[in-house]
C-alpha cells in the first residue's frame, strides 16, 4: 500500500514568486493536513481538509492556502513567498477524522527561498 | 498561545537501556496524545496515541504514559535499539474530530552501541 506522496520533493524558488505542492493521500483517505515544519519554529499546523471542505486553518497570513480535490488529493499554494517560508512541508492523511484512525504522514517538500 | 513543549531537547541512551522521553502540555482541554519519530530527511511517524480516558498504553517496545494532573506525557522504550535514534515529538489535539495537532519542539534520542 503506497503512503502519502508528496511532489515535488525538493525546490529553490526566489522572492516574490508563489509555489504550488502537491499531496496524494494514502489510498481509501479522505482527510489531509498540511504542517510546515522549521528549525526555530518547529511543526505547526497550516490547514485540514475533509471532502474538500477546509474545516480548520492555522495561524498563517493569508498568502497560503489549499485546497482539496474529489479523488482527496490535495494542493497547498504560497504566493509571495519571503525567506521565512523556507521550510520542510508536509501532508499527512487519514482514513477519515480524528477518533477513527491514525495520522501518517509523507516525506515532505522541501522549500528554499532566496 | 498555549503548546506542547518538552523537558529535554537531546537524549544519550546506552543500546539495551530503557528510554524515557518526557513532554509537557499546557492546554487542559487536550483529550487525544501522539507520540511521532523522525528520521532524518524523512516524515514523522506514528509510534503511538493515547486518550485523555486512559493513563498507560502499551505498544511493542513502546508505553505511553498520560498525567492529566500535571498535564505531564511521556515515551518509554524498552531495549532501545540503534534503529530507535530519531527525534521524537510529542502532540495534542484538542479539537473532537479534527487532527488539529499542536507539537512539542522534539527531543533527540542518540542510541550508543
Amino acid at each position: 500500500k503506497a503512503g502519502v506522496t508528496q511532489t515535488p520533493r525538493y525546490l529553490i524558488k526566489t522572492r516574490g514568486q508563489q509555489v504550488t505542492l502537491s499531496c496524494s493521500p494514502i489510498s481509501g483517505h479522505r482527510s489531509v493536513s498540511w504542517y510546515q515544519q522549521t528549525p526555530g519554529q518547529g511543526l505547526q499546523f497550516l490547514f485540514e481538509y475533509f471532502s474538500e471542505t477546509q474545516r480548520n486553518k492555522g495561524n498563517f497570513p493569508g498568502r497560503f492556502s489549499g485546497r482539496q480535490f474529489s479523488n482527496s488529493r490535495s494542493e497547498m499554494n504560497v504566493s509571495t513567498l519571503e525567506l521565512g517560508d523556507s521550510a520542510l512541508y508536509l501532508c499527512a492523511s487519514s482514513r477519515t477524522l480524528r477518533n477513527t484512525g491514525e495520522l501518517f504522514f509523507g516525506e515532505g517538500s522541501r522549500l528554499t527561498v532566496l | 498561545g498555549e503548546s506542547v513543549g518538552l523537558h529535554l531537547p537531546t537524549l544519550s541512551v546506552q543500546e539495551g537501556d530503557n528510554s524515557i522521553i518526557n513532554c509537557a502540555y499546557s492546554n487542559s482541554a487536550s483529550d487525544y496524545f501522539i507520540w511521532y519519530k523522525q528520521e532524518s530527511g524523512k516524515g514523522p511517524q506514528f509510534i503511538i496515541d493515547i486518550r485523555s480516558n486512559m493513563d498507560k498504553r502499551q505498544g511493542q517496545r513502546v508505553t505511553v504514559l498520560l498525567n492529566k494532573t500535571v498535564k505531564h506525557l511521556s515515551l518509554q522504550i524498552a531495549a532501545t535499539q540503534p534503529g530507535d535514534s530519531a527525534v521524537y515529538f510529542c502532540a495534542e489535539s484538542s479539537g473532537a474530530g479534527s487532527y488539529q495537532l499542536t507539537f512539542g519542539k522534539g527531543t533527540k534520542l542518540s542510541v550508543i552501541p
